[in-house]
């Protein structure tokens, strides 16, 4: 069956450190990946999406990197900011047939940043 | 421009009750989605619907019934809640097209079943 698994569900580190957050999946073929934010009592946010055949994306601090080989997405919070402190969910999602339309989540890694 | 709102935002049933949630979304976006997030725990897809007059089933069906009537709302149906449908509720929706199909989220509806 389909899974993804998020590194870990917590995820401590100092300000100024670059947070690393792993999302794995199995049997999956997915047509591109998401990373969303979601702070405590709030719907997720969209933060950055990369396709299959692009291998990194950026976006201001945030990077992620896409491998399929490896079958899996890191997700990189560079000068990290007690501001960052949330959980953060990686979605997958494949293209056409039964498929169309949906998306799989993560469990999330909630990460805290200390000053 | 108010994005997705849902309605309401909390809810306190006893079970055998029924109730439905509703979702609203202003940006014209085709795809809904109802999902279900329980503590520690990701987002598990209840039914979507990829648009008006169509749904279908997600990871989590069963107990829940969803209508789309018209394009920007999608209820969200509990004929007889049991404590198990005790949860927080979000709906999302997005574009159609596969280069725009990031989901909008709703603010979520936290539902306690007694």
């Amino acid at each position: 069956s389909q899974k993804i698994e998020q590194n870990s569900e917590a995820l401590n580190i100092q300000e100024g450190k670059t947070a690393t957050l792993t999302c794995n999946y199995t049997n999956y073929s997915p047509a591109y990946l998401q990373w969303y934010r979601q702070d405590p009592g709030r719907g997720p946010v969209f933060l950055l999406l990369i396709r299959e055949n692009e291998k990194e994306k950026r976006k201001e601090r945030l990077k992620v990197t896409f491998d399929t080989t490896l079958k899996q997405s890191l997700f990189h919070i560079t000068a990290s900011q007690p501001a960052d402190s949330a959980t953060y969910l990686c979605a997958l999602d494949a293209m056409g047939g039964t498929n169309a339309g949906k998306s799989t989540f993560g469990d999330g890694t909630t990460l805290t940043v200390k000053p | 421009n108010a994005g997705v709102t849902q309605t309401p935002k909390f809810r306190v049933l006893k079970t055998g009750q029924s109730m439905t949630l509703l979702c609203a979304q202003d940006m014209n976006h085709e795809y809904m989605y109802w999902y279900r997030q329980d503590p520690g725990m990701g987002l598990r897809l209840i039914h979507y619907s990829v648009g008006e007059g169509t749904t279908a089933k997600g990871e989590v069906p069963d107990g829940y019934n969803v209508s789309r009537l018209k394009k920007q709302n999608f209820l969200l149906g509990l004929e007889s809640a049991a404590p198990s449908q005790t949860s927080v509720y979000f709906c999302a929706s997005s574009y159609s097209s596969d280069s725009l199909r990031t989901q909008y989220f709703g603010p979520g509806t936290r539902l306690t079943v007694l």
